[in-house]
């Protein structure tokens, strides 16, 4: 079985400031991992994802995320926030034809 | 290459009336998936198929909601009677494979009053 920790469901960045989203994931076979954002009354849209090559994975508008096997993690980062980053992101992990969602994290961009 | 298609996008019953959601994942997409996703919540699985048939339903209330996916493309969901707690987003997604992302629709937004 898989399942997704993200804590903090409200995360406030000023912008310009580094934008940091934990993830940490459970399974029992080898994970692939992915990170979605939705923005309002809109579908989930994939901002990047990690399937068993490079462990640093880089994604749109700039964000980027680093699988550590021995710490369980999937953390989300972008150095410069930008208002348009403003929306609500999810950590996901699949594998064994499963695909399980965390809580999610919504991002408010201070000016 | 055409998204997952959702209809309707918006709806809103009264308790105890039906309801029904349908999904076209994008063409050649094996897996299928219904999620409910609840105000300020992560989406929950309610179902998976895998062409037309089904992965895990254990989530899904089966006294109230069904789904179907007759000939390994499309899928309806029901749900009947609803329930004030089944206002909710329901996001349809498909996946090529096993590893892939999964493609989600717009979803469809209940409002059950």
């Amino acid at each position: 079985a898989q399942s997704v920790t993200q804590l903090g469901s409200h995360v406030s960045v000023s912008e310009g400031a580094l934008v940091l989203l934990r993830c940490n994931y459970s399974s029992s076979v080898p994970p692939y991992l992915f990170w979605y954002v939705q923005y309002p009354n809109q579908g989930l849209q994939l901002l990047l994802k990690y399937t068993s090559a490079a462990t640093l994975v880089k994604g749109i508008n700039g964000f980027e995320a680093e699988f550590k096997k021995s710490e369980t993690s999937f953390h989300l980062t972008k150095p410069s926030a930008h208002m348009s980053d403003a929306a609500e992101y999810f950590c996901a992990v699949g594998g064994n034809n499963r695909l399980a969602f965390g809580k999610g994290n919504q991002v408010v961009v201070i000016p | 290459e055409a998204g997952v298609a959702q209809s309707p996008r918006y709806k809103i019953i009264e308790k105890r009336q039906s309801v029904a959601f349908w999904c076209n994942p994008i063409s050649g997409h094996a897996t299928l998936y219904w999620y409910q996703q609840i105000l300020g919540q992560g989406p929950k699985l309610l179902i998976q198929f895998q062409n037309n048939g089904v992965v895990d339903d254990s989530q899904l209330p089966k006294d109230r909601f069904s789904a179907e996916r007759l000939k390994g493309v499309d899928s309806t969901l029901k749900i009947q009677p609803a329930k004030l707690e089944d206002s909710a987003v329901y996001l349809c997604a498909s996946t090529l494979r096993d590893s892939g992302e999964a493609f989600f629709g717009q979803g469809t937004r209940l409002t059950v009053v």
